[in-house]
């Protein structure tokens, strides 16, 4: 399986400042052959299900604020939220999809500094 | 636009069988793949499964042995049954669609999740 961890745990942020979560698989999910990360990150609030933000690493899901954004390749990732805005408070997970078992990161906890 | 519904107990006692339906609204089943995850309290996401409309499945191999995902296109639905449920088990379950051209594993859309308690 593949294993994904999360930097940090959790993170306080002043409004409007940049929020920057990392994403680490423990092997490539980048596939060679469309030179596509098959890296996922959602934002989940209290009570809801998860949101998909970003797949393919970096594409944005409709409807996304453009505030949020995804980089990174084969091992290492990055979600950045850059004004951070108080309905953002939530935790946010990766998960990679290059392959079966789909695996979660276990989740980073953003709230207002 | 498509939503989609979990329905099943609540309580389900130990060794018996997790039985969960997910409703497909607004849209139609056909020529998507669908998954079901689960979130034990106040912990991370485990992808369970998932199911093409035609019937083909992949399972996670830490469950598989007791996990059966069926689809029904007729009722515009798709099950979960898990056997032998221990309190390892209690969770809340979601269905959710796997995101066209996304690869297989992205998830758009979820259901809101049924809490599932495994307990006598």
């Amino acid at each position: 399986d593949i294993v994904m961890t999360q930097s940090p745990d959790s993170l306080g942020v002043s409004l409007g400042e940049r929020a920057t979560i990392n994403c680490k698989s423990s092997q490539s999910v980048l596939y060679s052959s469309n030179n596509k990360n098959y890296l996922a990150w959602y934002q989940q609030k209290p009570g809801q299900p998860p949101k998909l933000l970003i797949y393919w690493a970096s594409t944005r899901e409709s409807g996304v604020p453009d505030r949020f954004s995804g980089s990174g390749s084969e091992t290492d990732f990055t979600l950045t939220i850059s004004s951070l805005q108080a309905e953002d408070v939530a935790v946010y997970y990766c998960q990679q999809y290059d392959s079966t078992p789909f695996t979660f990161g276990p989740g980073t906890k953003v709230d207002i500094k | 636009q498509v939503q989609l519904q979990e329905s099943g107990p609540g309580l389900v006692k130990p060794s018996e069988t997790l039985p969960l339906t997910c409703t497909v609204s607004g849209g139609s089943i056909i020529s998507y793949y669908w998954s079901w995850i689960r979130q034990p309290p106040g912990k991370g996401l485990e992808w369970i499964g998932y199911i093409y409309y035609t019937g083909r499945t992949t399972y996670n191999p830490s469950l598989e042995s007791r996990v059966t995902i069926l689809v029904d296109t007729s009722k515009n639905q798709f099950s979960l049954k898990l056997t032998s449920v221990t309190a390892a088990d209690t969770a809340v379950y979601y269905c959710a669609r796997v995101r066209p051209d996304s690869g297989l594993g992205a998830f758009d859309i979820w259901g809101q999740g049924t809490m599932v308690t495994v307990s006598s």
